[in-house]
């Protein structure tokens, strides 16, 4: 069975500081791997994806995130933060048999100024 | 271009009632999704739609329904309303079954509250 792990419920950064969000997954196939964002009351927005290839994908916003195969990881990166990022963040594996997405449980993302 | 948009943003029904939530997809866009965000669960699937037919359903009770119309509109029942459907309801559009690996788009939600 496939899942998404995120093992950190809650972080927190100061401003201008460089952040990195966990993911672990378990599938048996090739992963197609999703960031999405939430902010309060609102619905996700896709921050970037994974299917193949290079390991490090860009993102919007400036994000970016890196692919491991070996530690099963695909960790969501910035190197400055802004007040702005606040947010919930989520992890997300695409499972093509079923083409619906297995969401990780999330990780919330405060900013200190 | 226009989003997916959901109507209503919120409601709050009484326990027992039934519900009906509605999801416009992305001009276009012809499978749409819709997914349950509960603070316990997290965001979990509860059934796809494409060319009017259920494709796939999630682990989720009978009272739970949905349906598809001609122009890709969905719209999704809950019946017998119990206070642990109290949720954030996510609706996602894609052009077509199998074009989730391009990421899926997602609207604000319908947020459903049962008293």
């Amino acid at each position: 069975a496939q899942s998404v792990t995120q093992p950190d419920i809650h972080i927190t950064v100061s401003e201008g500081a460089s952040l990195e969000l966990r993911c672990n997954y378990s599938y048996g196939a090739t992963p197609y791997l999703f960031w999405y964002v939430q902010s309060p009351g609102q619905g996700l927005q896709l921050l970037l994806k994974y299917f193949s290839g290079d390991t490090l994908v860009q993102g919007i916003k400036g994000f970016e995130a890196e692919f491991k195969r070996s530690q099963s990881s695909f960790n969501l990166r910035k190197p400055s933060v802004h007040w702005s990022d606040a947010a919930e963040y989520f992890c997300a594996l695409y499972n093509n048999a079923g083409n619906m997405l297995t969401f990780g449980g999330g990780t919330r993302l405060m900013v200190k100024p | 271009k226009a989003g997916v948009t959901q109507t209503p943003r919120y409601l709050i029904k009484t326990r027992g009632q039934q519900v009906t939530l509605s999801c416009s997809p992305i001009s276009g866009h012809r499978s749409v999704s819709w997914y349950q965000q509960t603070p316990g669960q997290g965001l979990q699937f509860l059934f796809e739609y494409f060319s009017e037919t259920q494709r796939n359903k999630g682990n989720f009770p009978g009272r739970f329904s949905g349906r598809q119309f001609s122009n890709s509109r969905s719209e999704m029942n809950v019946s017998t309303l119990e206070l642990g459907d109290s949720a954030l309801y996510l609706c996602a559009s894609s052009l077509n079954p199998g074009q989730g690996t391009n990421g899926y788009t997602f609207g604000s939600g319908t947020r459903l509250t049962v008293v």
